[in-house]
């Protein structure tokens, strides 16, 4: 069966100081990772996606994220932090090799302080 | 990009109402549409998955006939929630992937709906 977890329920960050939001997977096959950004009262924004091929992935907004498949993570970053980045975000995981459902974490608050 | 419009985006009515939720998706074809609830803090919980043509797939402990999943066309898909009660009141959130549901690809969110029940 497949999982996400988030570790981290809030992070809290200075603007200007580099970000890093936590995210590990299992899954029984190759994962399709993804990061989401949702806003209050709106639904998820897509942000990046990691598929195949290079382990660092770039995305919206200035951020990225790096596959590592044998500590299984896929940990979101930002080199500046920005006050419009608080958010909560999410991270997903899709398993290829079968079913093809996307699992959510529970989701990680990211307050940047001005 | 691929856009995924939500109708409406806050229904508030009393109690055994029921209440029908849109989700268009806006510039693509979408085989696959997504229905989620998201409670205060947490993340999404899958509903059910729409089928264009087809029946719905719902999740275990989703009640089929309370949340009714009608996906008539390639673009639309709603989700009627039958004599709503308060225990109902959430926020609900309708998802297609881009690119005819190719399984690599992200899916695309509409803003979702609040839904109050007095």
């Amino acid at each position: 069966a497949q999982s996400v977890a988030q570790p981290e329920d809030q992070v809290n960050v200075a603007e200007g100081n580099p970000l890093t939001v936590k995210c590990t997977y299992s899954v029984s096959g190759n994962p399709y990772l993804f990061w989401y950004v949702q806003y209050p009262n709106r639904g998820l924004q897509f942000l990046l996606k990691y598929i195949t091929g290079d382990n660092l992935v770039k995305g919206s907004y200035g951020f990225e994220a790096e596959f590592n498949k044998s500590q299984t993570s896929f940990h979101l970053k930002k080199p500046s932090a920005l006050v419009s980045d608080s958010a909560l975000y999410f991270c997903a995981v899709r398993d290829n090799d079968g079913g093809f459902k996307t699992i959510f974490g529970a989701g990680t608050r990211l307050f940047v302080k001005a | 990009g691929a856009v995924v419009s939500q109708h409406p985006s806050w229904v508030i009515c009393k109690s055994g109402t029921s209440v029908k939720i849109e989700c268009r998706s806006l510039d693509f074809q979408a085989t696959t549409m997504f229905w989620y609830r998201q409670f205060p803090k947490q993340s999404l919980m899958l509903m059910a998955t729409s089928n264009e043509g087809s029946k719905a797939t719902y999740e275990q402990g989703v009640e089929k006939d309370k949340f009714l999943i009608n996906h008539a066309s390639l673009t639309l898909s709603t989700l009627t929630v039958t004599s709503a009660h308060p225990e109902d009141s959430s926020f609900y959130i309708c998802s297609a992937r881009g690119n005819g549901g190719a399984t690599n690809q992200p899916q695309h969110f509409g803003d979702g709906t609040r839904l109050s029940i007095l």
